[in-house]
């Protein structure tokens, strides 16, 4: 089906293990990105890519590692867990510029 | 499972009755707002969005209203009814098409 998928939906993961999230859009969108969102806040932006290979760092990149080898893949990989990344974990999709932003379920991790 | 509006100003409407959820934005040089809407357990979805060089835009039921003076974004909803009840982000951007979001007001609707 046409769209953008993540997953898993939810994970639970010890301290320390490196885990890896995934995001699959089926539109050839240039431009991707993950965002996460904690109990009374708004999305803050980790890293983006504006297209394959190419990415960068948003507000809060540190603990996190992303890739972009394929246009329509953009996983997420927190590369030893912490407690304070326990959160839920957006990815979005764009053609380019502020339209047509489009935004998956989310992924929610438990870092234990 | 957990609401991601915990903690997040809220505002209470009776059914029927019109919403206003206002953001404050910070960055002048954006050049394009949306707002989003969140229920819970799903990522945001579109509502509405407006342009810098306009002040009022109009959708079905809902207008965002535009000050770019005292960089104020309002979103109106009318006949606010049940569905409507969500949180709310107001979302800023420009050229490089990066999102910045607000922190999100959680709208509850009374029957």
């Amino acid at each position: 089906d046409a769209g953008i998928t993540q997953s898993p939906r939810y994970k639970i993961t010890e301290t320390g293990r490196q885990v890896t999230l995934m995001c699959h859009q089926t539109w050839s969108h240039s431009y991707m990105f993950w965002y996460r969102q904690d109990l009374g806040h708004g999305l803050r932006l980790i890293y983006y890519s504006a297209a394959a290979d190419i990415t960068d760092k948003g507000e809060v990149p540190d603990g996190y590692v992303v890739s972009r080898s394929k246009t329509e893949n953009f996983p997420l990989t927190l590369e030893s867990a912490t407690r304070s990344q326990t959160s839920v974990y957006f990815c979005a999709s764009t053609v380019g510029g502020p339209y047509g932003y489009t935004f998956g379920s989310g992924t929610r991790l438990t870092v234990v | 499972g957990e609401s991601v509006g915990l903690h997040l100003p809220t505002l209470s409407v009776q059914e029927g009755d019109n919403s206003i959820i206002n953001c404050a934005y910070s960055n002048s040089a954006s050049d394009y707002f949306i707002w989003y809407k969140q229920e819970s357990g799903k990522g945001p979805q579109f509502i509405i969005d407006i342009r810098s060089n306009m002040d009022k835009r109009q959708g079905q039921r809902v207008t965002v209203l535009l000050n770019k003076t005292v960089k104020h974004l309002s979103l109106q909803i009318a006949a606010t009814q049940p569905g409507d009840s969500a949180v709310y982000f107001c979302a800023e951007t420009g050229a490089n098409s990066k999102l910045t979001f607000g922190k999100g007001i959680t709208l509850s609707v009374r029957p």
